[in-house]
């Protein structure tokens, strides 16, 4: 088993540019979770998904964030326009069931710092 | 006051020694609680799951959660410089795998 795969590993782009980060969750995994982890903040959800269905998006910082599921097998997190804040490590993750106490099996991970 | 409080360290121990990292929180509703481990660049990983008030053991981690002081700890006996890395506890209050709310971690060296 792969794992969850994120792409890019790392991003460096600058104000104002389009950023999307993408998302392949375990294959039969139903649930799909964007975080964001800063020293600051810690980690932080923003949005996840059951089956392909968007449930809760209150993480979601602005309207400069947005977030899709296509397909079970794929998922992106766009930000346009970036901003400096932004810059964090943005995880992605998913889990076989949709239970409280379930598993998140998370990926490695996309640095991205805005300049 | 934040839901979940963890003191972020470091900690430096030498290696052998018995580690004890800690959660304070806030909401009597939280009924799951867990322990990441998340290693230097890399994804967090479950390293212990608990439900509700009690000890679990898996080897050389005990996970303890005690509800009527809002309080969790993870405890690593015999540690190895292997143990390195940030520990995050999470909890859950239920219902969905959305409520997870993270500690911001305890980041442990152990020194051999």
């Amino acid at each position: 088993d792969a794992g969850v795969i994120q792409s890019p590993r790392h991003e460096v782009t600058e104000m104002g540019q389009e950023v999307t980060l993408r998302c392949k969750p375990i294959s039969g995994h139903n649930s799909l979770f964007w975080y964001r982890q800063t020293m600051m903040r810690g980690l932080e959800l923003l949005i996840y998904f059951n089956n392909n269905v968007p449930i809760d998006d209150s993480g979601m910082p602005e309207d400069r964030f947005s977030a899709k599921m296509p397909n079970a097998s794929f998922s992106t997190l766009k930000i346009q326009p970036s901003e400096p804040r932004d810059s964090a490590v943005y995880f992605c993750a998913s889990s076989p069931l949709t239970g409280a106490g379930d598993t998140q099996y998370f990926g490695p991970g996309t640095r991205l710092t805005v300049l | 006051q934040k839901e979940v409080e963890q003191d972020p360290g470091p900690l430096s121990v030498p290696e052998g020694a018995i580690v004890s990292l800690n959660c304070t929180y806030s909401n009597s509703a939280f009924q799951y609680f867990m322990w990441y481990r998340q290693y230097s660049r890399k994804g967090p990983e479950l390293l212990m799951y608990t439900y509700s008030s009690g000890n679990k053991e898996d080897g050389r981690f005990t996970a303890q959660v005690d509800k009527s002081s809002k309080y969790i700890s993870l405890f690593i006996r015999d540690s190895q410089p292997s143990d390195s890395a940030t520990y995050l506890c999470a909890m859950n209050y239920g219902g969905s795998q959305g409520n997870l709310i993270f500690g911001k971690g305890t980041k442990l060296s152990v020194k051999p």
